[in-house]
């Protein structure tokens, strides 16, 4: 059965103390691997999609990447505009292209 | 470009009433997915809509059913409602098999 796990499930930063979130996954059949923002009582806001191990991709102070396993969502120098919940999702096997998600991961970054 | 839209914002019902959601996905756009969260958790998949027809459908019993109209919007109906309905619902759209985009969201009491 598909797993997503985010870790940890809340977390504190002082504004500038750089982080990461952690998402590993058991699924058959990766075909890509999504992480999304959302801000309380908002739909999910689309941040990155990662396709294979080894790739990465950068939004200003985000950083993603991805491993046979898990994924990193790496928060560089974080201001207390980038406190939010941030949702890593899959999209596996064959058939429909709908995204399981995880729990989330909730980010306040204290000024 | 527009981006995803539902209606309405918040609702409130009664145990055993039914509910239609709607949502206009963005241009260019012709799959929808629909989610439901609850609070606290990730969104779960209901189904997905592409080209008027059902594509995969998550584990939710069949009083959640929904339609897809030749404009690509979307109608999720849920009919005798529960306590346990209570959620935000999703409406995702996208090309095919890219990124989902998501919408506000309804947020739905159930009485």
């Amino acid at each position: 059965e598909d797993q997503v796990t985010q870790s940890p499930e809340a977390l504190r930063l002082q504004e500038g103390e750089s982080s990461s979130l952690n998402c590993s996954y058991t699924v058959s059949g990766l075909r890509g691997l999504f992480w999304y923002r959302q801000d309380p009582g908002k739909g999910p806001e689309f941040l990155f999609t990662l396709y294979s191990a080894g790739e990465e991709k950068e939004k200003e102070r985000l950083k993603a990447t991805l491993t046979k396993k898990e994924s990193f969502l790496h928060i560089t120098a974080p201001k207390p505009e980038d406190s939010a919940t941030y949702l890593c999702a899959v999209q596996a096997g064959a058939g429909a292209n709908n995204l399981f998600f995880g729990t989330g991961t909730r980010l306040t970054v204290i000024p | 470009e527009t981006g995803v839209t539902q209606s309405p914002t918040h609702l409130i019902k009664t145990r055993g009433q039914q509910v239609t959601l709607r949502c206009s996905s963005q241009s260019g756009h012709n799959t929808v997915s629909w989610y439901q969260q609850a609070l606290g958790q990730g969104p779960q998949f209901i189904f997905q809509y592409y080209r008027e027809e059902e594509n995969g459908r998550g584990n939710f019993p069949p009083r959640f059913s929904g339609l897809q109209f030749p404009n690509y919007s979307s109608e999720l109906n849920v009919n005798a409602l529960e306590l346990d309905d209570s959620a935000l619902y999703l409406c995702a759209s996208s090309r095919t098999d890219n990124e989902q985009f998501f919408g506000p969201g309804t947020r739905l009491t159930v009485l």
